[in-house]
């Protein structure tokens, strides 16, 4: 079955230091990625998402992610974060798995602590 | 302003009394689903809805029915709760299975 991997469970970072947070997914076919946040007490919001063409996306706030087929990778990355990036963060993915069926998996999710 | 829209936000209540938990889109999209949130476990899909009277199984849809008679609404039924159950709860719409969902701000129950 598919799966999808984000591979830090809490990250804790000053302002202004530099973010990566990992995912892997298990398929290697066709697939649609996606980032998506929740602030506290929110709903889960689209950051950016990945279907096809350049593999380096960018998404809202200075976020991007990059898409490497080879290493069954999806990671974001900002240069710069700011205490208003706290919050946790999904990586989703989408697999095309015949005769018109997909399937949908998210990440476990990666909370985000930025330290003024 | 395009919103999708859950209610209650927050419901206490016991073992056995059935409940249901609206939600509601207002972008004419076709795809909606239903998603618990857990700790350490992410998000894990209950139901979903391609389309009006369609609707199928996601990854965890044990104690759940869903519906959708109308386009714009895809209702939550547990018919009997479980203290298992207590989570939070988010409706999801897009315009396709593949594309990016809208969330609604969620519901957090809690079964006693």
């Amino acid at each position: 079955a598919q799966s999808v991997s984000q591979h830090n469970h809490h990250v804790i970072l000053s302002e202004a230091a530099s973010l990566e947070l990992g995912c892997n997914y298990s398929y290697g076919g066709t697939v649609n990625l996606f980032w998506y946040v929740q602030y506290p007490g929110q709903h889960l919001q689209l950051l950016l998402k990945y279907f096809s063409g350049d593999p380096l996306v960018k998404g809202i706030k200075g976020f991007e992610a990059e898409f490497i087929k080879s290493k069954f990778s999806f990671n974001l990355r900002k240069p710069s974060v700011q205490w208003s990036d706290t919050a946790e963060y999904f990586c989703a993915v989408i697999v095309y798995s015949g005769a018109g069926s997909y399937q949908l998996t998210f990440g476990k999710g990666t909370k985000l602590s930025v330290i003024p | 302003e395009a919103q999708v829209t859950q209610n209650p936000r927050y419901l206490i209540t016991v073992t056995g009394k059935k409940l249901t938990v609206t939600c509601s889109q207002n972008m004419n999209h076709e795809y909606m689903s239903w998603y618990r949130q857990d700790p350490g476990l992410g998000l894990r899909q209950i139901y979903y809805s391609m389309n009006v009277e369609v609707t199928d199984k996601g990854d965890v849809p044990e104690g759940y029915k869903v519906s959708r008679k109308e386009k714009r609404n895809f209702p939550l039924i547990l018919e009997s709760p479980s203290p298992n159950q207590t989570s939070l709860y988010f409706c999801a719409s897009s315009l396709g299975r593949t594309q990016p969902q809208h969330f609604g701000d969620g519901t957090r129950l809690s079964i006693l």
